[in-house]
This record gives structure tokens, sequence and C-alpha cells, in this order.
């Protein structure tokens, strides 16, 4: 069966900090993967996604990156954090229709 | 712009009461509809997709889909305080390269 990893689970960083979340994918291969943040109380604002290795749309402008290094490896990154940067980063694979969801990594910025 | 409305809520529901939770949708195009449940703290769960007009049932859960009027629904019957939680409505389109519109979701209460 399949399972979605992400790491840190929580991570408290200061403004101008740089940043790297990683998800990874087991049991699948070749999957589209994508990049969610839900701030506090709002729904889900989807940031980036990929239907391959070095293959990433970006969804809004800002002043995170994401690269896939390896086809079941998605890292969401910052060289330098903003206040607004907080929030709960989600990572999904597809799996013919449907998103399947990791545990989440809750980002706070201070 | 595509987009999916959801009541915010909260909306409040006896244990053991039918709990009814609404979507709209813009998109005529879209074909594929997801309700997903989220805990407090959590990521969201799938619960289910329905794609066809009418009803579908999967135990406690139904989804029902009215194209016509652009609207999904998501009934749970027999509502238990486990079933407490933020509910996300995501639509899809045909064109969508698999991209889902997401609502804001709406947070249910089960009262005991």
């Amino acid at each position: 069966s399949q399972t979605i990893h992400q790491w840190p689970a929580t991570l408290v960083q200061p403004v101008g900090s740089p940043l790297s979340l990683e998800c990874t994918v087991e049991g699948t291969s070749n999957p589209n993967l994508y990049w969610y943040r839900q701030a506090a109380g709002r729904g889900l604002q989807l940031l980036f996604y990929s239907v391959g290795i070095g293959q990433i749309s970006s969804e809004v402008p800002q002043n995170l990156s994401a690269s896939r290094p390896q086809d079941r490896q998605f890292i969401l990154s910052s060289k330098k954090l903003l206040l607004s940067d907080s929030g709960f980063y989600l990572c999904a694979w597809r799996e013919t229709f449907a998103q399947y969801f990791g545990p989440g990594t809750r980002l706070t910025v201070t | 712009q595509k987009e999916v409305e959801q009541n915010s809520g909260p909306l409040s529901v006896p244990e053991g009461a039918i709990a009814s939770l609404n979507c709209t949708y813009s998109d005529r195009g879209s074909q594929s509809f997801f309700w997903y449940r989220q805990y407090s703290g959590k990521s969201p769960e799938l619960i289910m997709f329905i794609y066809s007009n009418g009803d579908k049932e999967d135990g406690r859960f139904t989804a029902q889909l009215n194209k016509a009027s652009q609207y999904v629904s998501l009934l749970i019957r027999d509502s238990q305080p486990s079933d407490s939680a933020t509910y996300l409505c995501a639509s899809q389109g045909a064109d969508s390269n698999y991209q889902l519109i997401w609502g804001a979701g709406t947070k249910l209460i089960i009262k005991p």
C-alpha cells in the first residue's frame, strides 16, 4: 500500500531564515505530487504540483520554491521566511482521481 | 474564476441525527467531486468521491450530486461525536491536470 511521509512535523523558524520541508511517497511510482498551505482556519491553497522528476508548476507567486530531485521525493524550500509563511504545509499525491495527504508540517515563523 | 463555496458553520447536530453538508461550484465543466474530513490539527482524509448525478452511499455517508444545479452534498446518518470535524468539498475539472478546487470547509459539531 502507498504511504506518504513528511518531516519535520512541527517547525519554529525566525523571520529571514531558510526553510526545507521534505515529502516522500512509498508504494507507487511516478506519482503526481502537490504542496499545499493551509493558514489557520482557512482552506487549502495549492502552492506547487509536479507530474514528474524536475517538472514543477507554481500556482502562486511567493518566496517559496519546490524541487523534485527523485521520483518519489518532493521538497519545498525558501531562502528567507516571512511571517506570512506560517501555516500548515501539506504534501499530497494523486491516485486515479483523488488526492491523499501526508501528516503535514506545522510551521510557525516568529 | 473557478470556485467552490461552503458554509463555514459551525453546523451543530444532535448525536444520532442526520448531518447535511452542502457545497456549490461555479465551473460547469467540473466532473468529479470529493469530500474530505479534517480533524483539528490533522491532515485531510478522503471520505468519498462522486462523479455521476444522483446518490452514492458508503456506510453512514451518502454523497449527492446535482450537476444541473451545480451542488454537491454529504449526508452523515446516525451522527456520532467522532464525526465532529471540518468537512472540505473539492471539485475537479476535465482539463485541470487533476488539480482540485477546494472549498474553505464546514465545521461540524455533533452534540452528545
